[in-house]
């Protein structure tokens, strides 16, 4: 079983809906990141977390927002949605950011948008 | 420009064969390969990892062969079963203090019985 943890596992919503994934590890890693999955492509980084502070965000829509409320948590607000946002969201760990290339992942939440 | 190059983009073997899957990239920076695996509904695990001072290393049935020089690296299955049967990624990390990797597109591997 997977170390980290995302919640919910799937998720329908409308463009005008707010909704929030959560993200939890116990492994004591310091970073924390977000990936975005589309069918049959790799995961596309979105976000890096490092010590609890955001470190890197590429270049993602504002309607994806981050939240890193302790170092085992790790939140993505969602609002207004497109649907083409609908992807397989994951959410990944390391011991810190320096070990960037030794990934633990979740099992991601399925996200769709009506 | 894609940084990271995987072939074939999928592969069927029989059971008890040698799976391999390559991997080619430009970046000279790059200083960690981990290839994951993944399979259908679930998140990539990290199944093996390589760095560039070493040319090869194996565990289990799985081995990682590296080319410095060619800047290639590869995936080798072997007495491959249809357990395996899965997406594999590799991955470089382009610069270890910065948490970015970058991924290949993947090789869906098939393992007929």
């Amino acid at each position: 079983d997977t170390e980290v943890t995302q919640t919910p596992k799937h998720l329908v919503m409308g463009m005008t809906n707010k909704k929030s994934l959560k993200c939890e590890q116990h492994m004591g890693h310091r970073a924390m990141y977000w990936y975005k999955q589309k069918a049959k492509k790799p995961p596309e980084l979105m976000f890096v977390y490092s010590y609890e502070k955001l470190s890197i965000n590429e270049s993602v829509p504002s309607r994806f927002s981050p939240e890193c409320p302790n170092s085992s948590l790790l939140n993505l607000h969602l609002h207004a949605l497109q649907p083409e946002d609908s992807a397989l969201y994951l959410c990944a760990s390391s011991q810190d950011r320096g070990a960037g290339g030794e990934l633990f992942f979740g099992e991601g939440s399925r996200l769709t948008v009506l | 420009q894609q940084q990271v190059k995987q072939s074939p983009q999928s592969l069927i073997v029989q059971k008890g064969g040698i799976s391999i899957i390559n991997c080619a990239y430009e970046n000279t920076a790059f200083d960690y390969f981990p290839w994951y695996q993944q399979f259908p509904g679930k998140g990539p695990a990290l199944l093996i990892a390589i760095r560039p001072d070493v040319s090869e290393k194996k565990e289990g049935r799985f081995t990682i062969s590296f080319n410095k020089s060619a800047k290639q690296f590869s995936l080798h299955i072997m007495d491959s079963q249809p357990g395996d049967s899965a997406t594999y990624f590799c991955a470089a990390s382009w610069d270890t203090n910065a948490g970015k990797s970058t991924f290949g597109d993947g090789t869906t591997l098939t393992v007929k019985p």
